[in-house]
């Protein structure tokens, strides 16, 4: 199975600032076609998850656009450029180029 | 509006068995690939089994294989998980999802004597 190791797995940081998470897979997440089988998701307390980038870079519709994904292959980055307060949750990357799918540990973001 | 309602958990024995439930509207259901995902509240997401269109392909975790079985009425734009054999540690809150994004609200499984 492909382990997906986030980091790091909790982050406080102040409104306004910067947040960068880390998503390392332990095989290749690029399929034949070129596209790289993963997504990040963001789960806000006591809500289900909710997807925010696919294929590494694409943002979901109604994603804001101080979030931005990165990375090829085995290393990934979700960025959220300025932390707002409705940020506060949970944030996941999965693959999804080979069955089972896997998550994430997960990272916990909170206002500092 | 795009929806998943995700139902069919509650209270079993181990051993027993449930089967979940997810309708889809709002968009063309035929067309999504769709998994499911479980988590223990508190707890991180752990994907359960995937499906393709329609039902000719699909894949499930270790934990689970065996056990569980994922299907597909595309005709009623619905997607099931077939629960046997439960154990303690499958209890969590099951939420559908597909693979163009949408996820529905959960529905919780206990499993205990």
């Amino acid at each position: 199975d492909v382990v997906m190791t986030q980091s790091p797995l909790s982050l406080s940081v102040t409104l306004g600032q910067p947040a960068s998470i880390s998503c390392r897979s332990s095989q290749s997440l690029v399929s034949s076609d070129g596209n790289n089988y993963m997504y990040w998701f963001q789960q806000r307390p006591g809500q289900s998850p909710r997807r925010l980038i696919y294929w590494v870079s694409n943002r979901d519709s109604g994603v804001p656009d101080r979030f931005s994904g990165s990375g090829s292959g085995t290393d990934f980055t979700l960025k959220i450029s300025r932390v707002e307060a409705e940020d506060v949750g949970v944030y996941y990357c999965m693959q999804h180029i080979q069955w089972p799918h896997t998550f994430g540990q997960g990272t916990k973001l909170e206002i500092k | 509006e795009v929806q998943l309602v995700d139902s069919g958990g509650g209270l079993v024995q181990p051993g027993g068995s449930l089967r979940l439930s997810c309708v889809g509207s709002g968009f063309t259901f035929s067309t999504h690939y769709m998994y499911w995902v479980r988590q223990v509240p508190g707890k991180g997401l752990v994907w359960v089994s995937g499906i393709d269109y329609d039902g000719s392909n699909t894949g499930c975790a270790d934990s689970v294989k065996g056990r569980f079985t994922i299907s597909r009425d595309n005709a009623k734009n619905t997607l099931y998980l077939q629960m046997n054999s439960l154990r303690v540690e499958d209890t969590a809150l099951y939420y559908c999802a597909s693979y163009e994004g949408f996820w529905g609200q959960g529905t919780l499984v206990t499993v205990s004597s």
